[in-house]
């Protein structure tokens, strides 16, 4: 059974809109959440990350918006590009110097010209 | 600076068969792993190494085995390969930060 549950499998978007991919989980021990990108063909590759002691981090076009009393945490894409078409994955661990790293299931986003 | 190399990149076996993921990193870094990939499953650690000479079952580990033959290498063995065990492996390295590689394609036949 998953530890980080992630939402939708699959995501169409425009260029210009915005992708909303969203994450919870369960295990309060989890205080680590970082988001990685794989393109086809590709391993996946560190995007962005959040720890629990602020509920947003932007970094450029993406912003993770995370909310502590909920368990949930999300992945928004402003101006989505057809270049961001890839696979984002969740993820959550119980510190930064944790091994045991949760990956959530993955979201295809395809980004339309 | 490759960062991580996997080899082979491609591999058919046929079930019963044994074969070894090789891993390599040019990143010093302590930490190493092992995860398969499955549509709709996302990424499941098998078994990770957090130093030269130790090795722990992550969360799939049934049906391999791991050698961290150094700081820099970490192989993961299948002695009998299985129709299930078809997927994509990536090995990591890193902590806080993973560095993937390219990823193996195995299917067992």
């Amino acid at each position: 059974q998953q530890q980080v549950k992630q939402s939708p499998q699959s995501l169409i978007v425009q260029k210009g809109g915005i992708s909303i991919i969203n994450c919870a989980y369960e295990n309060t021990a989890f205080d680590y959440f970082p988001w990685y990108q794989q393109f086809p063909g590709k391993g996946p590759a560190l995007l962005i990350a959040i720890r629990p002691d602020v509920s947003e981090k932007k970094e450029g076009r993406f912003t993770i918006s995370f909310n502590k009393s909920a368990k949930q945490f999300s992945l928004h894409i402003m101006d989505s590009q057809p270049g961001d078409s890839a696979t984002y994955f969740c993820a959550a661990s119980k510190g930064l110097n944790n091994n045991d790293m949760r990956f959530g299931a993955g979201t295809r986003l395809t980004v339309k010209p | 600076n490759a960062g991580v190399t996997q080899t082979p990149k491609f591999q058919v076996l046929k079930t019963g068969q044994s074969m070894t993921l090789q891993c390599a990193q040019d990143m010093n870094h302590n930490s190493m792993y092992w995860y398969r990939q499955d549509p709709g499953m996302g990424l499941r650690l098998i078994y990770y190494s957090a130093s030269e000479g130790t090795t722990d079952k992550g969360e799939v580990p049934n049906g391999y085995n791991v050698s961290r033959l150094n700081k820099r290498e970490f192989s993961l063995r299948l002695e009998s390969a299985a129709p299930s065990q078809t997927s994509v492996y990536f090995c990591a390295g890193g902590l806080a930060v993973q560095y993937f590689g390219a990823g193996t394609r195995l299917s067992v036949l």
